[in-house]
């Protein structure tokens, strides 16, 4: 296992319908974040685990948004009635580190491009 | 709250040219500096990091030095090639707590064209 990994990597769907987008992190690594970046932009922040716990939600993650990490390994976020706007790119990173540390580096996967058509 | 400003791109450079991109940013702490690259179609990688006021960051030919009295972490490199054609982004991220997470807050990227 050499880094994140997540798949799909391209997802093509109508507006309407339903996403899901799995994310493998680093092995061994407790923390797992999502990202959404949109052509033009930098990532923004969605949500955070701290191995299954989710412990921190953006103002951009809606309620057709949820993302889940059962057993503290691999993560999904899931998109219930996609929109247009919803299309981006979905980039999951992990690393690891408990509460006092920091700088420690997030290490970031090749992301899931959605487009809603 | 926290915010990155970097320069807007793109950036055309010769080959062998000397290359500089600004960056500036808002923090209410101590942040660790960072430095992500991103090549056409992939995800981000991180370039290099500073974690303290006069730390030094350096990859791959590339340096960028953690000023905190001009709140300040440009990205310098001394001859770009070919290959460094890329989006750059910069971002901090908050000196952790204990009982919360910190998380990166990035700039809106900064594309590099190098041409021959």
């Amino acid at each position: 296992d050499t880094g994140v990994s997540q798949d799909p990597r391209h997802k093509i769907t109508k507006r309407g319908q339903n996403v899901t987008f799995r994310c493998d992190p680093i092995s061994e690594h407790n923390r797992l974040y999502w990202y959404r970046q949109t052509l033009g932009q930098g990532p923004e922040f969605l949500t955070y685990f701290q191995n299954e716990a989710q412990l921190e939600k953006s103002r951009l993650l809606s309620d057709r948004f949820s993302a889940e990490r059962p057993k503290g390994s691999f993560s999904t976020l899931e998109i219930q009635r996609t929109e247009q706007g919803d299309s981006a790119m979905y980039l999951c990173a992990s690393s690891f580190g408990g509460w006092t540390l920091s700088g420690n580096t997030i290490y970031f996967g090749e992301g899931s491009w959605l487009t809603v058509v | 709250g926290n915010s990155v400003t970097q320069m807007e791109g793109p950036v055309t450079l010769s080959e062998e040219a000397f290359l500089t991109i600004n960056c500036t940013y808002t923090a209410t702490g101590y942040p660790s500096l960072f430095w992500y690259v991103q090549y056409p179609g992939e995800g981000l990688q991180l370039l290099l990091k500073a974690t303290k006021a006069d730390d030094k960051g350096s990859n791959k030919g590339f340096e960028a030095t953690y000023r905190k009295e001009t709140t300040s972490f440009h990205l310098e490199k001394g001859s770009v090639q070919v290959s460094d054609s890329a989006v750059y982004f910069c971002a901090l991220r908050e000196r952790e707590t204990t009982g919360t997470a910190s998380k990166l807050t990035f700039g809106t990227g900064t594309r590099l064209q190098v041409t021959l």
